[in-house]
């Protein structure tokens, strides 16, 4: 498989409980971001890896949020104590570098997640 | 601050006709433009995009865009659309200030009726 997998598809949480998502990305990307689009919007950036470094994380990622991408491979994005503004896409995409060598963004089919 | 505006919720289109979907953009420097298009429970794919030369850009699936820096749009175009192009159309830029951020339009509905 040479795309961006996401587990799980979907998930439905009730509200206060923890939630992990995982991304992998295409295997020679060194870049990868994750989004959260909400249902009429566009995708929203939270945070990107270069490698294993978070260089940026978005004012939107509160600190119930959490992301992580050990030894450069695969990523997890965790959510704490999941509130019902969160139920959202998750969007994960891949990149290798900059813009100008690449086509774009591969993302993954997203997880969406659903607090009750 | 940097934003982009796709002006239209949706765009019906019968098949066969040429298909224009706009967007508009707000960002310092030279723009880094992408046009994505989402299916139903899908990722996004990517159609094109523009960093630098030709105004018109060749992508995907016979779509193309043009850049016009003057009236700072890239509008994404398509000279016969199929019922299978229906689908949300998402615009995107590079912010400037962080090389690993897009930041999307709100997407435009492409509906096109056999």
């Amino acid at each position: 498989d040479t795309g961006v997998s996401q587990d799980p598809r979907h998930k439905i949480t009730k509200r206060g409980q923890n939630v992990t998502f995982r991304c992998d990305p295409i295997s020679e990307h060194n870049r990868l971001y994750w989004y959260r689009q909400t249902l009429g919007q566009g995708p929203e950036f939270l945070t990107y890896f270069q490698n294993e470094a978070q260089l940026e994380k978005s004012r939107l990622l509160s600190d119930r949020f959490s992301a992580e991408r050990p030894k450069g491979s695969f990523s997890t994005l965790e959510i704490q104590r999941t509130e019902q503004g969160d139920s959202a896409m998750y969007l994960c995409a891949s990149s290798l570098g900059t813009f100008q060598g690449v086509g774009g963004y591969t993302f993954g089919s997203g997880t969406r997640l659903t607090v009750v | 601050a940097q934003s982009v505006a796709q002006p239209e919720d949706q765009v019906n289109v019968a098949e066969g006709n040429p298909l224009t979907v706009k967007c508009t953009y707000s960002v310092s420097g030279n723009p880094y433009l992408f046009w994505y298009v989402q299916y139903p429970n899908r990722g996004l794919q990517f159609l094109l995009k523009y960093i630098t030369g030709d105004n018109l850009v060749k992508g995907s699936y016979g779509f193309e865009a043009e850049f016009n820096k003057s009236q700072t749009s890239f509008h994404l175009k398509k000279p016969s659309a199929l019922v299978s192009d229906s689908a949300l159309y998402f615009c995107a830029v590079r912010d400037p200030r962080n090389t690993g951020k897009l930041i999307f339009g709100q997407g435009t509905t492409l509906q096109v009726k056999p």
